[in-house]
């Protein structure tokens, strides 16, 4: 069954609208989290690592400020995108792990459209 | 930097024929780990195995197989007897000992034809 899970899987919004998705370790804690961005057809880009308990790590050309991310607990982390705009419309997938060394486990990931 | 680069944009198979996916990588460090996921057209993300790169024997999970060339940085993924269900976009991925942060190559869309 889903370690991960990621919460909404779909979401539509307006212009200007915020929009928030969740990404929680269902069995295990994860002190880190990732936040993936995936183009259609293409890879998954990797956004932010997500800290437990502190700042996130965001990727260079990743706007923090439209991007926020906040781990507020050893099992979920959300991802904020603020001001949203049609070019912030794409695939979004966190991801977290057990330990450091072992598999990463997706969430199913979330497609935000933006009108 | 690390970076994956896979040479394959797509590939296609016949049903129950063997189909070869290719992945080179490029790191500095000796402490690694290295991946292959599968995304089906659900987009889920699924691990179709992985590798340490301390271990010489190239690892194995029932159908799906490696041929992992450390020195020459390969790490191809070979798929036996295909079936329709095998259609996806694979990615290789790779990830420093000690991090948790993966990066992947572009990925390979596999076909598999009845």
């Amino acid at each position: 069954g889903a370690v991960v899970s990621q919460h909404p899987s779909r979401v539509i919004c307006k212009s200007g609208t915020s929009v928030k998705i969740e990404c929680r370790s269902l069995d295990f804690q994860a002190t880190t989290m990732f936040w993936y961005r995936q183009f259609p057809k293409q890879s998954l880009m990797l956004m932010a690592t997500s800290n437990e308990g502190s700042k996130a790590t965001y990727e260079q050309g990743v706007e923090k400020d439209k991007f926020l991310i906040n781990h507020a607990s050893l099992t979920l982390s959300t991802l904020t995108v603020t001001s949203a705009h049609p070019e912030d419309s794409s695939f979004y997938i966190c991801s977290a792990s057990r330990q450091v060394g072992s598999p990463l486990h997706f969430g199913n990931g979330t497609r935000l459209t933006v009108t | 930097a690390q970076t994956v680069t896979q040479s394959q944009p797509e590939m296609s198979v016949q049903e129950a024929e063997t189909v070869t996916l290719s992945c080179t990588y490029d790191t500095s460090e000796s402490d690694y780990y290295l991946f292959w996921y599968k995304q089906p057209p659900s987009r889920q993300m699924i691990l179709v195995i992985r590798q340490e790169a301390y271990k010489q024997q190239n690892a194995t999970e029932n159908r799906f197989s490696v041929n992992f060339q450390k020195a020459a940085k390969s790490f191809s993924l070979k798929i036996s007897d295909s079936q329709l269900g095998d259609a996806a976009m694979y990615f290789c991925a790779h990830v420093q000992g000690g991090s948790e942060k993966l990066v992947f190559g572009k990925g390979t869309k596999l076909t598999v034809n009845p």
